[in-house]
């Protein structure tokens, strides 16, 4: 099973909302990451979460706040978003966290905040 | 800082030609990632290229690597429609020399046309 999953498929949220993206993967990766794709944009890594510890923030606001409460399991919290974070949210996982191979992503998350 | 640079961005391609896509990055990496993302959809791993002078191929996709030159190519041979799609390389940074952290292309959306 090489499938990550991601829920929901899509979401719009006002300003003041609070909303959580969610990401699973059953393959037995220890790694997994979070990515934000514009439109017509390569993804962007945002945080990435290695044996369930965040590794990687890349200076994403704290308006985003990541969660792995297992290995299997991603979430992404988000509050007070801006019109310019809607994007596609992409998950992703790999085998371990100490070399990356290959990633393999989810189907994402289409955000709209208005 | 690692910059990955795709060429050309955009292709349009009759049916049956042969073309290459060129992706050029700026830093010493041993690892290079090709992906392809269909319009509204998630990445989708193609080829996973870790040594200088490696070459891998599927159905109509070649890939190939030049640690030296900082170069891969992604040569399509016979087109056919299936392959429209737009195809990132990405490059692994090797961030903070553990995890790694893939920064990929601007894309190349490849059109291919009876």
């Amino acid at each position: 099973d090489t499938e990550v999953t991601q829920t929901p498929k899509h979401l719009v949220m006002g300003m003041t909302n609070k909303k959580s993206l969610k990401c699973e993967q059953h393959m037995g990766h220890r790694a997994m990451y979070w990515y934000k794709q514009k439109a017509k944009k390569p993804p962007e890594l945002m945080f990435v979460y290695s044996y369930e510890k965040l590794s990687i923030n890349e200076s994403v606001p704290s308006r985003f706040s990541p969660e792995c409460p297992n290995s299997s399991l991603l979430n992404l919290h988000l509050h007070a978003l801006q019109p310019e974070d809607s994007a596609l949210y992409l998950c992703a996982s790999s085998q371990d966290g100490v070399r990356t191979e290959t990633q393999y992503f989810g189907p994402g998350t289409r955000l709209l905040v208005l | 800082e690692l910059k990955v640079e795709q060429n050309p961005l955009f292709l349009s391609m009759q049916e049956g030609k042969n073309y290459t896509i060129y992706c050029n990055y700026s830093t010493t990496s041993d690892r290079l990632y090709w992906y392809r993302q269909d319009p509204g959809k998630s990445l989708e791993s193609l080829f996973v290229l870790l040594s200088n002078g490696a070459v891998k191929q599927e159905g109509r996709l070649m890939a190939s690597l030049d640690t030296k030159a900082r170069l891969s190519t992604l040569h399509i041979t016979a087109a056919v429609h299936d392959l429209s799609a737009t195809y990132f390389c990405a490059v692994d940074s090797q961030f903070k020399g553990s995890q790694g952290n893939l920064i990929f292309g601007k894309g190349t959306k490849l059109s291919v046309k009876p």
